[in-house]
């Protein structure tokens, strides 16, 4: 059975920091890991899509890395603002669409 | 475009009653996605459909749950009879079509289900 691990659970950093979340998987045989973003009382905004032939995606200043090998995703943010501020999970698809518990970021102005 | 449209928003019942929550996916995708989150279980894929044709149901908790796309704009959750453990917050998503989940996924905002 997959098991995905986000960590850490929560990170707090000062406005224009860089910063990376981590995403781990156990089972390697995936077709895609997917980075989402979750707002307070809304449902998931898809930031990135990575094929398993892939090893990384980049829009504006999110970048996310994959090795498939390792069972390891990294979602780099660069000059993180306010409103970066959100929830992010990873999401890997095998058999089945499982997802991470997240990580709870929180940007300070 | 209007996005993926969930209703009710919030639903408060009691025990034992059916709970019917609809989506109406966005125009033109023909994959529909039922998801339930919780604190204690995160994000679960509960099923999925491919051009109105039920994919995958494994993630379907119980016969009490059972899910049904009679169009490609249409689509029902239905518990019954609902319990209290089923507390959650349900969301649809829709995407173009899609294999192995290659496609990004467009979320409603959810329905809040509390069953007392």
């Amino acid at each position: 059975k997959q098991e995905v691990t986000q960590i850490p659970a929560a990170l707090s950093v000062p406005e224009g920091e860089n910063l990376v979340l981590n995403c781990s998987f156990t089972d390697s045989a995936i077709y895609n890991l997917q980075w989402f973003r979750q707002d307070p009382g809304k449902g998931l905004t898809s930031l990135l899509l990575i094929q398993s032939s892939q090893r990384e995606q980049t829009s504006g200043r999110l970048n996310a890395s994959l090795d498939k090998s390792s069972g390891r995703s990294t979602l780099y943010i660069a000059a993180s603002q306010p409103g970066d501020s959100a929830t992010y999970l990873c999401a890997v698809s095998g058999s089945r669409l499982t997802f991470g518990e997240g990580t709870q970021l929180t940007v300070n102005p | 475009d209007a996005g993926v449209i969930q209703s009710p928003r919030h639903e408060v019942t009691e025990m034992g009653q059916e709970v019917t929550l609809r989506c109406k996916p966005i125009s033109g995708h023909n994959s529909l996605f039922w998801y339930r989150q919780t604190m204690m279980r995160g994000l679960e894929l509960l099923i999925y459909f491919n051009n109105n044709v039920p994919i995958d149901d494994s993630g379907m908790p119980e016969d009490r749950f059972s899910a049904k796309m009679p169009n490609a704009s249409f689509s029902t959750l239905k518990i019954q009879p609902s319990e209290p453990r089923d507390s959650a917050v349900y969301f649809c998503a829709s995407s173009s079509p899609q294999t192995r989940f290659n496609q990004p996924q467009h979320f409603g905002d959810g329905t809040r289900l509390s069953i007392l």
